[in-house]
This record gives C-alpha cells, structure tokens and sequence, in this order.
C-alpha cells in the first residue's frame, strides 16, 4: 500500500508568491492534517480535514488555507508569501479521525522563501 | 489545554549504551502519549503510543517507553543504542477527555549515537 504522498518535494518561492502544497493519503484514510516544522519550534498544526469539512485549526493567520477533495487528497495554500513562511510542511492521514489513532506522515514540502 | 515538553534538544549516548528521550505532558483528562521518530529528510514515523493498561509500552526497533502517571511522564528507552537509532524524536499527546482532540508535539530531541 502507498504511503502518504506529498508534492512537490522542494519549492523555492520570493515573498509576497503564493503556493500550493499537494498531499495524497494513504488510500482508505479520511482524515488529513497539516504541519509546519522548523528548527526549534518542532511541530506547529496547521489545520485537520475530514470528509472535506475542515475540523480544526491551528493558530496561523488567514493567509494559510487548506481543502480536501472527495478523494480524500488534500492541499494547502499560502498566499503573500513571508520569509517567515521557509519550513518544512508535513501531512500526514488517519483512516479515522480518532483520538487514539497514529498519523501516517509524508517526507513532507520543503518551502524556502527568498 | 494540552502541552507536552521535551526538556533536552539532544541527547548524546555511546553506541552499546542505555538510551533515555525525555517527555513530560499536561492535559486536563486522561492522556494518549505517542512517540515518533523522524530520519534526516524524511517525514514522521509512529514508533509506539499509550493508551490504557500497561504503563510499559512496547514499539518498533526496539523502544519501548514508561507511562508514569504521577510524574506526567512518557520516557523513550531502548536497551542498547545502535548508531542507526540516530534520528529526531518527538513525543506527542492528545487528550482523551472532551471528545476528539487534535495532537500537540514536543519540539523534538535529537538522538546522536556515538559509535
């Protein structure tokens, strides 16, 4: 089975850019959620999407968005790109939006802001 | 609020050695631990989690972590160290009261094993 999918691996954008990060979960999973991860701030939620509905959000300006398909993939969108922005995006997918349940994550978007 | 801490950026140990990752949790209910280990460019990987029962878990490669209630605390150990186990490890919590939680991560501990 498939892991979970993200592209592109690497992007390098200048400020005010916009960009779309695409993740495709593991088939069968429903739940995708979004991370950003730079050194020294470890893992910060971005935001959770099940069943196309976006469930929870993280504490990140309005200019981060996200949506889910009936596929279930998932893709994510920073627009007025800030150096601030350069990290590491992970998605990772659940098959179910439970509590107990692993995340499944993918090598993850490697963005560089300029 | 949930909250989960990793008091060291990185812990450095001999190969053949004992290992210990660090984690401490704050949550208002009962929690779930989980801990994950991530290889240079790669993504996160689920090693073992704590749900109810045994306080020693047991997970992949070896791990195994401690659930001590008391002390809120969700130690990572292994046995003896491989220069393989060299990774960046987080510790993760959701809480299980309130209904479904999303997971807060630690800010990660860097593993180095010294051959």
């Amino acid at each position: 089975k498939a892991g979970v999918t993200q592209t592109p691996r690497y992007l390098i954008k200048t400020r005010g850019q916009q960009v779309t990060l695409s993740c495709s979960p593991i088939s069968g999973h429903r739940s995708v959620s979004w991370y950003q991860q730079t050194p020294g701030q470890g893992l910060q939620f971005l935001f959770e999407y099940f069943s196309e509905t976006q469930r929870n959000k993280g504490n990140f300006p309005g200019r981060f968005s996200g949506r889910q398909f009936s596929n279930s993939r998932s893709e994510m969108n920073v627009s007025t790109l800030e150096l601030g922005d350069s990290a590491l995006y992970l998605c990772a997918s659940s098959r179910l939006r439970a509590t107990n349940e692993k995340l499944f994550f993918g090598s993850g978007t490697q963005l560089s802001v300029l | 609020a949930q909250s989960v801490a990793q008091p060291e950026d990185q812990v450095n140990v001999a190969e053949g050695n004992p290992l210990t990752v660090k984690c401490t949790y704050s949550v208002s209910g009962n929690p779930y631990l989980f801990w994950y280990v991530q290889y240079p460019n790669r993504g996160l990987q689920f090693l073992l989690k704590y749900i109810t029962g045994d306080n020693l878990v047991k997970g992949s490669y070896g791990f195994e972590a401690e659930f001590n209630k008391s002390q809120t605390s969700f130690h990572l150990k292994k046995p003896s160290a491989l220069v393989s186990d060299s990774a960046l490890y987080f510790c993760a919590v959701r809480d299980a009261a309130g209904g479904y939680q999303k997971v807060t991560f630690g800010t990660g501990t860097k593993l180095q094993v010294i051959p």
